[in-house]
């Protein structure tokens, strides 16, 4: 059993409200990520983290960032959200190393009016 | 944002038959290859993974195939219980890339 949380689970909220995902891990892996699903569709990496003070961009264009201060936290943020940032954020950690297998945490649905 | 009335792949099969999905993927720099459920509402869960020096490995009531040759990777189920309704995604990742996933197979299993 994985031990990643994601808080909020759910979240409603307006138009050009900033948000903070928060993710947690207590493995101690230094490697972190955050996907967006949608519905019935196959997962897009938004970013991820090597270790502290490590931030990169994955595949998808994302109009949110990522701070990495701590091993254990890795927090997303939408400055100002939108309807089109309606989806399922999921966050996941990694040791370090290739082929590392990636724990997921239950994510965070996000509405946004 | 978010895409409404796209269907997966559905896979539907009777308690205790035999299950086998199947992933297609286009990297041949890939090496290692991960199978993970999702059950509606969580997030993905590991369930079994290879490294392209194995062509077969097994877990318990999971088998995976890896086919370098054609680029095909297959989960093969045991005895399908109720419980393995899910969508299953394969994941792949060469040198010290980062995972890509596939689109996922919904698995339906009846009574």
């Amino acid at each position: 059993e994985a031990d990643i949380y994601q808080t909020p689970r759910y979240l409603v909220i307006g138009t050009g409200k900033k948000i903070t995902l928060e993710c947690s891990q207590t493995m101690g892996h230094d490697k972190m990520y955050w996907y967006q699903q949608d519905p019935g569709m196959e997962l897009h990496l938004i970013h991820y983290s090597y270790g502290v003070n490590s931030t990169e961009k994955g595949d998808l264009s994302s109009e949110s960032t990522v701070s990495r201060i701590r091993t254990e936290h890795f927090p997303l943020t939408l400055e100002s959200a939108r309807p089109s940032h309606t989806s399922q954020y999921l966050c996941a950690s990694s040791e370090r190393g290739h082929g590392e297998t990636q724990y997921f945490g239950p994510g965070t649905r996000l509405l946004v009016l | 944002g978010e895409s409404v009335g796209l269907h997966l792949p559905t896979l539907s099969v009777q308690e205790g038959d035999n299950s086998i999905i199947n992933c297609a993927y286009s990297n041949s720099a890939s090496d290692y290859f991960i199978w993970y459920k999702q059950e509606s509402g969580k997030g993905p869960q590991f369930i079994i993974d290879i490294r392209s020096n194995m062509d077969k490995r097994q877990g318990q009531r999971v088998t995976v195939l890896l086919n370098k040759t054609v680029k095909h990777l297959s989960l093969q189920i045991a005895a399908t219980q109720p419980g393995d309704s899910a969508v299953y995604f394969c994941a792949e990742t060469g040198g010290y890339s980062t995972l890509t996933f596939g689109k996922g197979t919904m698995l339906l299993v009846s009574p």
